[in-house]
């Protein structure tokens, strides 16, 4: 069964350091995102992304966050100058068409990133 | 702002038990809510869709309900199995039209042998 993979899986960085979360969506989905989840708290939303383009992104989202497709399969997560704060469980999702067409959303098994 | 609560946060039960578990979202406005499983270190698997249109999904031995207009679902297990022991996830997506789920916190199951 198609999934949806996220590399790497574990990642420590120092604070003011550039990360990027690599994840591979399903292969046929057009539609991407990705969530995050510091540890005990709620799935938060963080960006979607449609035809090379950003299509809705939470306040969470700021200038310090960017998202690319760089390839055909690729879809990217960087974070310019890395703060404590975003010490987090990253997740990618895809689907097939938007979510408010029926079509769910498949996730990632999530990056956990731990900034020192 | 739309706020999804989950009762109750953690649940343990002995093999066998059915159990329900609760979610509540403040505006009803919904086009949808969904029900995830989270296991440890993992990530999300849909388990079940629920339009805002319908009442109730099915699959297996779960059963969603929906009951928007008092904003709340419920998720029914039956005949729980150790197997089911996870982080049950409530999420709901907005009329506009948008893609975005907003999660609750989740009720953490546990299901002894």
């Amino acid at each position: 069964e198609p999934e949806v993979t996220q590399t790497p899986s574990h990642q420590v960085t120092q604070m003011g350091q550039e990360v990027i979360l690599r994840c591979v969506p399903i292969s046929n989905h057009l539609y991407f995102y990705w969530y995050r989840q510091i540890l005990g708290q709620k799935v938060e939303f963080l960006v979607s992304f449609y035809n090379n383009e950003i299509s809705e992104k939470s306040e969470i989202f700021d200038d310090q966050f960017s998202v690319e497709r760089p390839d055909g399969s690729n879809f990217t997560l960087k974070i310019r100058s890395t703060k404590l704060e975003d010490s987090a469980m990253y997740f990618c999702a895809s689907s097939e068409r938007q979510v408010g067409h029926q079509e769910t959303q498949y996730f990632g098994p999530g990056t956990r990133l731990l900034v020192l | 702002k739309q706020e999804v609560t989950q009762i109750p946060a953690a649940l343990s039960v002995p093999e066998g038990e059915n159990l329900v578990l609760n979610c509540s979202f403040t505006d009803s406005a919904i086009y949808n809510l969904q029900w995830f499983r989270q296991d440890p270190g993992k990530g999300l698997t849909s388990l079940l869709l629920i339009q805002s249109s319908q009442r109730e999904q099915t699959s297996g031995r779960l059963n969603a309900s929906l009951d928007k207009s008092s904003g709340r679902s419920t998720l029914y297990i039956a005949a729980s199995q150790p197997g089911d022991s996870a982080t049950y996830l409530c999420a709901v997506t907005m009329n506009s039209g948008y893609s975005t789920l907003t999660f609750g916190k989740g009720t953490m199951l546990l299901v002894s042998p």
